[in-house]
């Protein structure tokens, strides 16, 4: 099946830095990818979905300004938490999807906010 | 709004059958997924069911679909100590949005 990376895979910081995750197709190009939001025993929430080249569109209560998402290429997004604070403490995860086809899910990033 | 519940944690002997349940509210759900998380690995798709459609197999996995109760379940014959892991119920209109269930963990023991 199709390869999907994060990095990092796992991050600590300060509050009030910003912190920036990869998510990467490693062997398609993925016109659509989607950012979940991970919390301990609890499902995944979808945050944000972005096409490559446009705008990200964000799920009911997700901050956009905080969560700042680049689709810049067909294998790269990034979503960079900014001015972290310990409540943004999570399990990020990514998926790519070429073409409405089945979403290939990266092996996700915990984030730590100290 | 959309809501998909599973219980928590499941427990089973190697060798034996595990039945993991899954609850949706959404009636427009059109495909209904069941995915697997280990440790360190991203989450894979192990199969979905169309919502015309009651019952799937596939090897040792059989989805059933009771759309009148909007109930799902997994079964997965003869459990392995390597099908330990949290297993996710997934619904979706289209193939974009999914929702997702708390997650069942399964402990299989030998």
């Amino acid at each position: 099946g199709a390869v999907v990376s994060q990095h990092p895979s796992w991050v600590i910081c300060k509050s009030g830095t910003s912190v920036k995750i990869e998510c990467r197709s490693l062997d398609f190009q993925a016109t659509t990818m989607f950012w979940y939001r991970q919390f301990p025993k609890q499902s995944l929430m979808l945050m944000a979905t972005s096409n490559e080249g446009s705008k990200a569109t964000y799920e009911q209560g997700v901050e956009k300004d905080k969560f700042l998402i680049n689709h810049a290429s067909l294998t790269l997004s990034t979503l960079t938490v900014t001015s972290a604070h310990p409540e943004d403490s999570s399990f990020y995860i990514c998926s790519a999807q070429l073409a409405g086809d089945e979403q290939f899910f990266g092996p996700g990033t915990r984030l730590t906010v100290l | 709004g959309e809501d998909v519940e599973q219980s928590l944690f499941l427990s089973v002997r190697e060798g034996d059958s595990s039945v993991i349940n899954c609850t949706y509210t959404d009636s427009s759900s059109t495909y209904l997924y069941w995915y697997k998380q280990e440790p360190g690995a991203g989450l894979q798709l192990l199969t979905y069911i169309f919502s015309n459609m009651d019952m799937k197999q596939d090897q040792r996995l059989t989805v059933l679909l009771n759309k009148k109760d909007k109930h799902l379940s997994l079964r997965i014959a003869d459990t392995q100590t390597g099908d330990s892991a949290i297993y996710f119920c997934a619904e979706s209109y289209n193939t974009d949005k999914l929702i997702f269930g708390t997650g069942t963990r399964l402990q299989v023991f030998p």
